[in-house]
């Protein structure tokens, strides 16, 4: 079975330009959950979708991280403009509802911004 | 957001040691679950523990769920290479996971 797929896996731009990451969850998978990782912050949740509804985004940095899902299988993170104290891994979780209490991850995105 | 710190945050043993990775919260949980990640990949579940004072194994792995379900701790018995890796503990609020600072472990051969 496919797991989290996430595109790109690595990313390198430059400061100012627009970012968008890639996300389809596990089918069947009602909770969509958008993580970043770095070393002194650990992972830290940005948003989660239930049933393609943002649910909360209390997380998201600032205005310029914006997160969408159009529908059941596809998810974009976007940054615009990008900073450099965005780089870090993008991680993209599904879960298949509420009470299961598993998180399955997807190899993550690896963002560099110079 | 409820903060969970995970001791030791690095920590380097020979193989066939014992260890303990503890994480603790003032937060309680409706359960918690323990995660390992390895380089260039996301974290995969390994165990979850829902009820104060909950001990579960996993082979050579024993989870510990505190009494009032704020802490917990990890026991690996004779540690080997292939356990190397990074563990991370996640208390769960709800539909929402807030994953601890990370244990960093690496198992000499």
């Amino acid at each position: 079975d496919a797991g989290v797929i996430q595109s790109p896996r690595h990313e390198v731009t430059e400061m100012g330009q627009e970012v968008t990451l890639r996300c389809k969850p596990i089918s069947g998978h009602d909770y969509l959950f958008w993580y970043r990782q770095t070393m002194m912050r650990g992972l830290e949740l940005l948003i989660y979708f239930n049933n393609n509804v943002p649910i909360d985004d209390s997380g998201m940095p600032e205005d310029r991280f914006s997160a969408k899902m159009p529908n059941a299988s596809f998810s974009t993170l976007k940054i615009q403009p990008s900073e450099p104290r965005d780089s870090a891994v993008y991680f993209c979780a599904s879960s298949p509802g509420q009470g299961s209490g598993e998180l399955f991850f997807g190899e993550g995105s690896r963002l560099t911004v110079l | 957001t409820q903060l969970l710190e995970q001791s030791p945050q690095f920590l380097s043993i020979q193989e066939g040691e014992n260890l303990t990775v503890y994480c603790n919260s003032s937060s309680v949980f409706s359960s918690l679950q323990w995660y390992r990640q390895e380089p260039g990949e996301g974290p995969v579940l390994l165990v979850t523990v829902v009820t104060g004072g909950e001990v579960k194994k996993l082979k050579r792995l024993t989870f510990q769920f505190g009494d009032a379900r704020k802490d917990s701790s990890l026991h690996i018995t004779a540690a080997q290479p292939g356990d190397t890796g990074l563990y991370l503990c996640a208390g769960a609020t709800g539909n929402q996971f807030y994953f601890g600072t990370g244990t960093s472990l690496t198992v000499i051969p």
